[in-house]
């Protein structure tokens, strides 16, 4: 059974360094064809991704916060680390994590954590 | 970027309505051989979104028949038969073709 589940602050001032853990089961990230990816949701906006990470450390980030952006695995321990640095209000937003089933020719999201709501506010 | 778009932007359906939820692409998401990568979610308040539709058509696991997905290229079309209070929320397409992955703005469905 896949599981994801994120964990962090829910509140963090501006200029600050957001990182956010998301510890999953059920699935390595050794194993080919999956990835761990990063969407969010501002309030009263859409739904956006943010950026994810494949089997084999390969990592594709959202172009406009790639500046600020890093996003890590440790694949030891079943977790990805993503890190938005110099946050401010634009980052208030649910967070989440999810599980992406990835080959040649399909992709989905199919495993989602319950998500985390986090804050920028001085 | 590929850029999506959605119409209509919310609907307000009464229970046993059909729905069609339209999404177009900037470029095409179908791939040389064939396949089509694109995606459908619905968001529900509360609660993370789930896969509904993926490859364009394909029902993910336990999605009931009443959803259904269809297009190629740059136009596709999410249709729900016959629309159940469960089914409100936010509908989104996204396409994974390429990165940076991009989604809808959304389709809010209420029920009446």
């Amino acid at each position: 059974q896949i599981t994801l589940q994120e964990s962090g602050p829910t509140l963090v001032k501006p200029t600050e360094t957001l990182t956010l853990t998301c510890t999953f089961s059920g699935f390595s990230l050794n194993t080919g064809g999956v990835a761990v990816a990063w969407f969010r949701q501002p309030p009263g906006r859409a739904l956006e991704w943010i950026g994810l990470i494949y089997w084999g450390d390969d990592r594709r980030l959202r172009p406009s916060l790639r500046s600020s952006l890093a996003m890590t695995s440790d694949t030891s321990k079943n977790q990805v680390v993503l890190t938005i640095s110099n946050v401010d209000h634009m980052d208030t937003a649910t967070y989440y994590c999810t599980h992406m089933s990835s080959t040649m020719t399909t992709g989905f999201f199919d495993y989602w954590g319950q998500g985390i709501v986090v804050t920028v506010s001085s | 970027d590929i850029v999506m778009t959605q119409s209509p932007g919310s609907l307000h359906v009464t229970p046993g309505e059909a729905v069609s939820i339209s999404c177009w692409s900037s470029e095409s998401v179908q791939s040389p051989d064939g396949h089509i990568y694109l995606d459908w979610y619905l968001k529900k308040p509360g609660q993370a979104p789930q896969l509904l539709i993926y490859l364009a058509s394909r029902r993910a696991s336990g999605v009931p028949d009443r959803f259904s997905g269809s297009g190629s290229g740059t136009d596709f079309t999410l249709t729900i038969s016959r629309v159940e209070a469960e089914d409100v929320g936010i509908y989104y397409c996204i396409q994974v073709r390429q990165t940076p992955f991009t989604l809808g703005p959304g389709t809010r469905v209420d029920i009446k």
